[in-house]
């Protein structure tokens, strides 16, 4: 079976720096992406990670290991705007399908 | 450009009854996907259809179906509604590709009572 794990809540400080862990085991691998969700909101884009490494995109850093099925999303300089859930999914090589995880729901506190 | 559409926003059924969401996707996208989102559940795969074709399914009964039109619009279907079929539906629209992203609509929510 296909699984991907992510803490179910985190807590952050204003300001302060927070990573987000997503451990995955799944019968194949295209990538990793990262998605942002405000509640009531659509999940929107922040990252997709095909090879090992870490990408930046100003506030927000993706990594990626494939040895070790583990991938983490990095938030720096943390807003009050940036608490929302956060959710990884690997897409599939063999059918380009999405398998998500339940996703993290980061609450920023001042 | 135009981000994919879903209708309508908020619905109530009863029970028993059946119900039809629509989703356009963005211009262009020729591969749609629905997903059912509970609180605690993540997004759980209903399907995707590509160019009119079903080409993927998710573990949901057959009491869900889709279809998908030649301008790529697309419905989805719950028949015999259950208390449980209560979530959030989203639709994702993506061109061709491996490395392509998903963008998804605001979702339908879906009440049953």
């Amino acid at each position: 079976g296909q699984n991907i794990d992510q803490p179910t809540e985190m807590t952050a400080t204003e300001g302060a720096i927070v990573q987000i862990n997503c451990t995955y085991q799944t019968s194949g691998f295209n990538g990793l992406f990262w998605y942002q969700q405000h509640a009531g909101e659509a999940p929107t884009f922040l990252s997709y990670n095909v090879l090992d490494g870490l990408e930046e995109k100003g506030r927000f850093s993706s990594f990626l290991s494939r040895s070790k099925g583990y991938s983490y999303l990095l938030l720096k300089e943390l807003q009050m705007k940036d608490s929302a859930s956060y959710l990884c999914a690997v897409k599939m090589d063999s059918n380009y399908q999405l398998i998500w995880g339940a996703g993290t729901k980061l609450i920023i506190k001042p | 450009k135009a981000g994919v559409t879903q209708t309508p926003r908020y619905l109530i059924k009863t029970r028993g009854q059946q119900v039809t969401l629509s989703c356009s996707p963005i211009s262009g996208h020729r591969s749609v996907s629905w997903y059912q989102q509970t609180p605690g559940q993540g997004l759980q795969f209903l399907f995707e259809y590509f160019s009119e074709t079903q080409r993927n399914k998710g573990n949901f009964p057959g009491r869900f179906s889709g279809r998908q039109f030649s301008n790529s619009r697309s419905e989805m279907n719950v028949s015999t509604l259950e208390l449980g079929d209560s979530a959030l539906y989203l639709c994702a629209s993506s061109p061709v590709g491996a490395d392509t992203e998903a963008f998804f609509g605001q979702g339908t929510r879906l009440t049953v009572v």
